[in-house]
């Protein structure tokens, strides 16, 4: 099976500016869940996706925004960017949100804003 | 609220020996923890996971041991490689995790 994938895999963008990052999830796969990784706060969750619905939520602000589609591919937006949204942006794929199988991580985004 | 930390940032150990890295949680995490470890440009990858109703779990040549008592997690790595220098680090369901430990098996 192939592994999860995240495009682009690199980006940059300046401020001000909005994103959209693509995660294709483990073939079979119905959750999707995003994280922003920084030096600073280390791993953080953002939100997961489970069969197009929004499951749980982390501590971001509003300008981050998520979906997936109905073949649980997953799209995050960050709109207004910036300087601290920096980061690696993951995603990671499971089974069955419901019962906390395995989590497989993708390669990641690394969003530079300037 | 739920939180998960380490212990120690750095970790620096002979190849072919034990690691233990640490990791101490708060009263509301998650029922099942995970340990992850991410090398340089890679996403994290699955090491192993415990449930709360369990206080030691085996994998092949890792161990993760669960003190509900103090709240505290533990991952031990048998006869240390290179290949293992990586971050670890500890999370609490899907959604918390600890910073991270930086593993340097040195031949």
């Amino acid at each position: 099976k192939a592994g999860v994938t995240q495009t682009p895999r690199y980006l940059i963008k300046t401020r001000g500016q909005q994103v959209t990052l693509s995660c294709s999830p483990i073939s079979g796969h119905r959750s999707v869940s995003w994280y922003q990784q920084t030096p600073g706060q280390g791993l953080q969750f953002l939100f997961e996706y489970f069969s197009e619905t929004q499951r749980n939520k982390g501590n971001f602000p509003g300008r981050f925004s998520g979906r997936q589609f109905s073949n649980s591919r997953s799209e995050m937006n960050v709109s207004t960017l910036e300087l601290g949204d920096s980061a690696l942006y993951l995603c990671a794929s499971s089974g069955d949100s419901l019962r906390g199988e395995t989590q497989y991580f993708g390669p990641g985004t690394r969003l530079l804003v300037l | 609220g739920e939180s998960v930390g380490l212990h120690l940032p750095t970790l620096s150990v002979q190849e072919g020996d034990n690691s233990i890295i640490n990791c101490a949680y708060s009263n509301s995490a998650s029922d099942y923890f995970i340990w992850y470890k991410q090398e340089s440009g890679k996403g994290p990858q699955f090491i192993i996971d415990i449930r709360s109703n369990m206080d030691k779990r085996q994998g092949q040549r890792v161990t993760v041991l669960l003190n509900k008592t103090v709240k505290h997690l533990s991952l031990q790595i048998a006869a240390t490689q290179p290949g293992d220098s990586a971050v670890y680090f500890c999370g609490g369901g899907k959604s918390t995790f600890g910073d991270g430990t930086t593993l340097t098996v040195k031949p």
